[in-house]
């Protein structure tokens, strides 16, 4: 599974856009790229998954430039209840198994 | 069920003792996995069941732990001995589609916190 780099900590304000990239230089043919979201005392839930270019849902939208080596989580006017910890994964389909890193701590303030 | 229901949410118990965690997976997700998250890390994956077997069990630390799902439903993780270093919280998770098929997307339950004094 590709390894994946993100920012350890991320702060923002209520009401702003916030952008989470993610590095992955190793990505292969067949990985997809994933990411979850994990408040405190609660399992990762499921965001969103992509493969190339912009995917957007009611929660978020990732973007994927064309050489895939990166991707970045766009989160529209962010509020409170988005502090939590986001993840970054690649990897295949075929794959049996999530490699989770550390993830982004993101702190939205009033 | 609506979720993925794990118990009992917290369990302390003391060095050398057996521990089980039980998993209720979501009714008809045929995958389940657990993972084990210590403090300020990500997940770590310790098994993967299709159906009733073990399909992958290669995330398991050693052989003090152990993992069954006898129906293809509820699963329960068996830690004997348990040592300081086996505290962290244990999640559950299932899956609709097997692994390889679809889009690996899981649904976690809450965890189970486990603490050995």
């Amino acid at each position: 599974l590709a390894k994946t780099t993100q920012p350890i900590s991320m702060d923002s304000y209520e009401g702003q856009e916030v952008n989470i990239t993610c590095s992955h230089n190793n990505i292969a043919t067949n990985d997809y790229i994933t990411w979850y979201q994990q408040f405190p005392s609660q399992g990762p839930r499921f965001i969103i998954q992509g493969y190339k270019t912009k995917v957007t849902n009611e929660v978020a939208s990732l973007f994927i430039p064309a050489d895939r080596k990166s991707s970045t989580l766009s989160l529209p006017r962010v509020s409170l209840s988005d502090t939590a910890v986001y993840y970054c994964l690649v990897g295949d389909r075929q794959e049996d198994k999530l490699i989770f890193g550390t993830g982004t701590r993101l702190q939205v303030f009033p | 069920g609506a979720g993925v229901s794990q118990t009992p949410s917290n369990k302390v118990t003391e060095k050398g003792k057996y521990v089980e965690l039980r998993c209720d997976p979501i009714s008809g997700h045929t995958a389940l996995y657990w993972y084990r998250q210590s403090l300020g890390q990500g997940p770590e994956f310790l098994i993967y069941f299709q159906g009733t077997g073990a399909a992958d069990d290669s995330g398991l630390p050693n052989d003090r732990f152990f993992a069954v799902r006898p129906e293809g439903s509820v699963s329960t993780l068996k830690i004997q001995r348990t040592e300081r270093g086996d505290s962290a919280v244990y999640l559950c998770a299932s899956s609709l589609l097997p692994a390889g098929v679809g889009a690996n997307v899981l649904t976690f339950g809450a965890g189970s916190r486990l603490t050995v004094l």
